[in-house]
């Protein structure tokens, strides 16, 4: 998985409670994206961020706020979970060289709002 | 919303035979990518095909693009077991220059050995 780590790999919780999902790299890439997964939408782009503390939305942003306080560390937070928020969430990396216009994924985060 | 749109959505084949998949998208792009993602795990890159290409191969993989009717086919040649995944095509219109990749809905590859 590209040097992406995500944690948790797995979270239950309830809703009206926060929520942070880490995403972790450790080879120095400038971009890192935010994506959930849901059955019959593919891949969505929550947020990205192109810098340390330079970040944007993406399609589905509402709900959603992240942090990028160092290179290697991209976090999302969901304020107050929504069962809507029930997902997997995956990180990506932008690739470098020549595969600059490639996206590297970590494993995902299966995150369940009861 | 800008996404594509993959037909069809699932597809069953033997070992051995080929496979095609195909990917619908509504903008104008400045290249059009396939990912694969093996059940459980994020998804990979296959190959990138750019605006004013047509066709591209890597291994047993051919990809031809068609801007003129926004659409692009995946051709995986002699599949094999290993193969069985979910495709996802997806697509840079470069309008923020952030790679932002706009994912299509996936089809779900089975290959029975």
């Amino acid at each position: 998985d590209a040097g992406i780590t995500q944690s948790p790999r797995h979270k239950v919780t309830e809703t009206g409670t926060p929520v942070t999902l880490r995403c972790h790299q450790t080879e120095n890439h400038r971009y890192m994206y935010w994506y959930r997964q849901d059955p019959g939408h593919g891949l969505r782009l929550i947020h990205y961020s192109y810098g340390v503390k330079d970040t944007d939305k993406g399609e589905v942003s509402d709900g959603y706020s992240v942090s990028r306080s160092k290179t290697e560390d991209f976090l999302l937070t969901l304020e107050s979970a929504t069962s809507s928020q029930t997902s997997v969430y995956f990180c990506a990396i932008r690739g470098q060289g020549s595969s600059y216009n490639e996206q590297f994924f970590g494993p995902g985060t299966r995150l369940t709002v009861l | 919303s800008q996404q594509g749109e993959e037909d069809p959505q699932a597809l069953s084949i033997q070992e051995g035979e080929n496979a095609t998949m195909n990917c619908s998208y509504k903008t104008s792009i400045n290249n059009l990518q396939w990912y694969r993602q093996n059940s459980g795990r994020g998804l990979v890159h296959l190959i990138l095909i750019r605006s004013n290409e047509r066709e591209k191969h890597s291994g047993r993989l051919r990809v031809t693009l068609d801007t003129s009717k926004k659409s692009s086919s995946l051709l995986i040649t002699a599949s094999r077991a290993a193969d069985t995944a979910s495709y996802f095509c997806a697509t840079d219109t470069f309008k923020t220059g952030a790679n932002n990749l706009f994912f299509g809905t996936g089809t779900r590859l089975t290959v029975i050995p």
